[in-house]
């Protein structure tokens, strides 16, 4: 099945540095989300996109919703040790063709030295 | 409001047999979506339960199926399983009214031998 491009694939940071991923697709989307996903655990919402340009903050998170429509990144500053964990970007393809169906990224392994 | 909720947690089967897992949405979301996860294939849909129809459906074969009751509660049934079938199954809810954001349950681990 379909899979968006994301990358880094992994990251290993110092504690307190700002972190960066991003997920791009070759087909237009209609919404962006990021996950995170803990060891044995279900996807949690970080944050929902829904407009071309949109920028949106949650706590020290900050994502954006590519103006093309094709891509999305997420910012996370001043990193903290919970921040561990795999970030998943994923959306609705504009070819969806009603429903509900999410395409989800590669995901992007997050570990923080303290 | 409660999360979602699937059972059960974890769960080992053999090559042949069959196995159903149960999702329950959040209250007052009509919207059920099965994903499965794997890590050479990451998170693939499976399909999606609207209002007790079938309203999407991924790439998987016939062995995989769904229902869904008028309590929007879903089961997902998978038979003849496979070495392959191996993965975390993940029930994930929404509203139902369109593009929407979706909440994700902790999953059920399956392991088949």
């Amino acid at each position: 099945g379909q899979q968006l491009n994301q990358s880094p694939q992994s990251m290993f940071i110092q504690e307190g540095e700002d972190v960066s991923m991003n997920c791009t697709s070759s087909s237009i989307f209609n919404t962006w989300l990021w996950y995170k996903q803990d060891p044995g655990e279900g996807p949690v919402l970080l944050i929902a996109l829904y407009k071309a340009g949109e920028l949106t903050s949650n706590g020290r998170l900050t994502a954006q919703f590519g103006i093309t429509r094709k891509d999305s990144f997420l910012n996370i500053s001043a990193s903290i040790p919970s921040d561990v964990g795999i970030y998943f970007c994923a959306g609705h393809p504009i070819l969806t063709g009603g429903g509900n169906k999410l395409t989800f990224g590669t995901g992007t392994q997050l570990k923080v030295e303290l | 409001k409660a999360g979602v909720t699937q059972t059960p947690r974890y769960l080992i089967k053999t090559r042949g047999q069959q196995v159903t897992l149960s999702c329950s949405p959040i209250s007052g979301h009509r919207s059920v979506s099965w994903y499965q996860q794997t890590p050479g294939q990451g998170l693939q849909f499976l399909f999606e339960y609207f209002s007790e129809t079938q309203r999407n459906k991924g790439n998987f074969p016939g062995r995989f199926s769904g229902r869904q009751f008028s309590n929007s509660r879903s089961e997902m049934n998978v038979s003849t399983l496979e070495l392959g079938d191996s993965a975390l199954y993940l029930c994930a809810s929404s509203p139902g009214e369109g593009l929407e954001t979706q909440y994700f349950g902790p999953g059920t681990r399956l392991l088949v031998l």
